[in-house]
């Protein structure tokens, strides 16, 4: 069982917009920053989003992220085909002091 | 840029010691900010953190690993190693090194290293 909470899976449409949330605590989510990674199929996971809702460069800005309380969401507009991949939020928990990592969300681009 | 390299496949015994090194190229590893780390990926599962490590040596283990996990760097050689001993099969997986910086997050992945726990 994983510390921060996500949906098995979500799906849509081509062109359509996707919302993935990570749902966690006060010793995790509620007092940490909050980053999101891409993990196509049979590579290696790839940042996303960093400190809540910042987008590394060369990232585009159909994806999105925001944080409120102890949930973060990742945000994906515009879908495209090759967005179909696992999508993971982690941070830090200080509880736990170790690094955490939701279970994974798979995107279906139908 | 910087890239991280992970040896290739391996296959470790069970109670045996796992041992993996992950070069850094296209930069140093001697930075104050980053900190070089181990993430694991059982098949078909999610990412769990094992530690990582700031050259200064000083090291961060997930507890629930800590007993078993030793991360070492080499700024002579621009590495960082892991060594993970008594493995067993719940062990198998892909290991990944990666970058973490003052972006509070995994910035630079390595390609991966699938490491199989079998007798």
């Amino acid at each position: 069982q994983s510390v921060l909470t996500q949906p098995p899976s979500v799906s849509a449409a081509p062109g359509q917009k996707v919302t993935i949330s990570c749902s966690g605590s006060n010793s995790n989510i509620g007092n940490n920053y909050v980053s999101w990674y891409q993990q196509l199929p049979e590579t290696a996971p790839k940042l996303l989003i960093y400190e809540n809702n910042k987008r590394p460069s060369g990232i585009p800005d159909r994806f999105s992220g925001s944080k409120s309380g102890t949930s973060a969401t990742l945000g994906i507009t515009g879908l495209q085909t090759g967005d179909e991949a696992d999508y993971y939020c982690g941070t830090w928990d200080f509880s736990l002091t170790t690094r955490v990592f939701g279970g994974g969300t798979k995107l279906t681009v139908l | 840029q910087v890239q991280l390299q992970e040896p290739g496949p391996g296959l470790v015994k069970p109670s045996e010691t796992l041992s993996l090194t992950c070069t850094v190229s296209g930069g140093s590893l001697s930075s104050a900010t980053s900190y070089w780390s181990w993430i694991r990926q059982p098949p078909g599962q999610g990412l769990e953190w094992i530690g990582y490590i700031h050259y200064s040596g000083s090291a961060n283990y997930n507890p629930s690993l800590k007993s078993r996990v030793t991360i070492l760097v080499d700024t002579s050689k621009n590495q960082f190693s892991l060594k993970l001993s008594s493995v067993t099969a719940a062990d198998t997986a892909v290991y990944y090194c990666a970058h973490y910086g003052d972006r509070d997050a995994f910035d630079i992945w390595g390609q991966g290293t699938m490491v199989t726990v079998s007798s």
